[in-house]
């Protein structure tokens, strides 16, 4: 199978400018999480989709918005943004169980490596 | 969401000892998992925790999960240059919003030859 896939890999954008980004899960996942990493912070959890719907989401500002197709590819969007924004942004996908012991496990893509300035 | 700490956020060895990560939550957890990131890559998935008390061993790493599903360890013996990363735990709260997946800060692991 082809794993998560993510584009573009990198990007440069300037304040204010908005982005979207993209996430191709592994087939037959219906799950797909977006999570930010920045050196700092660690990975934080930005939202969750399943069956095109959010399933859970994380504490960013409504700046950051995300929606899921029914093909199970995902894009997030980042308007107005800031300098703090510069982030490497992982989607990761699974099954979608939350509980026992198949199907929780998460596969991540590449990441989209996003530049503000 | 809930909160889950984990340390060390550093650590060196010489290659041939033994390291060791910690994760711990305030609240009882469904299950935890361990990824790996080396260095310019993404989370890997190393392992899923699920029972109180489980015990597993991948070669020369060895996963805990305690007995109240409140802490999970992952020890490695004899650590290789191939070990270099950061490892996260990632922790699955029991009902609401925190069965969301919450992943530690990260321990990252340097090896000196």
């Amino acid at each position: 199978k082809a794993g998560v896939t993510q584009t573009p890999r990198y990007l440069i954008k300037t304040r204010g400018q908005q982005v979207t980004l993209s996430c191709s899960p592994i087939s037959g996942h219906r799950s797909v999480s977006w999570y930010q990493q920045t050196p700092g912070q660690g990975l934080q959890f930005l939202f969750e989709y399943f069956s095109e719907t959010q399933r859970n989401k994380g504490n960013f500002p409504g700046r950051f918005s995300g929606r899921q197709f029914s093909n199970s590819r995902s894009e997030m969007n980042v308007s107005t943004l800031e300098l703090g924004d510069s982030a490497l942004y992982l989607c990761a996908s699974s099954l979608g169980q939350t509980s026992g012991r198949a199907g929780g496990e998460q596969y991540f893509g590449p990441g989209t490596r996003l530049t503000v300035t | 969401g809930q909160q889950v700490m984990q340390i060390p956020q550093y650590q060196h060895v010489q290659e041939g000892e033994d390291f060791t990560t910690y994760c711990n939550s305030s609240t009882t957890l469904s299950n935890i998992q361990w990824y790996k990131q080396r260095p310019g890559g993404h989370p890997v998935f190393l392992i899923q925790l699920v029972k109180s008390g489980e015990v597993k061993k991948q070669k020369r790493l060895t996963f805990q999960f305690g007995e109240a599903k409140k802490n999970s360890s992952l020890h490695i013996t004899a650590t290789q240059t191939t070990d270099v990363g950061t490892y996260f735990c990632a922790a699955r709260g029991s009902s609401g919003s925190a069965r969301q997946l919450t992943f530690g800060s990260g321990t990252q692991l340097t090896v000196l030859p």
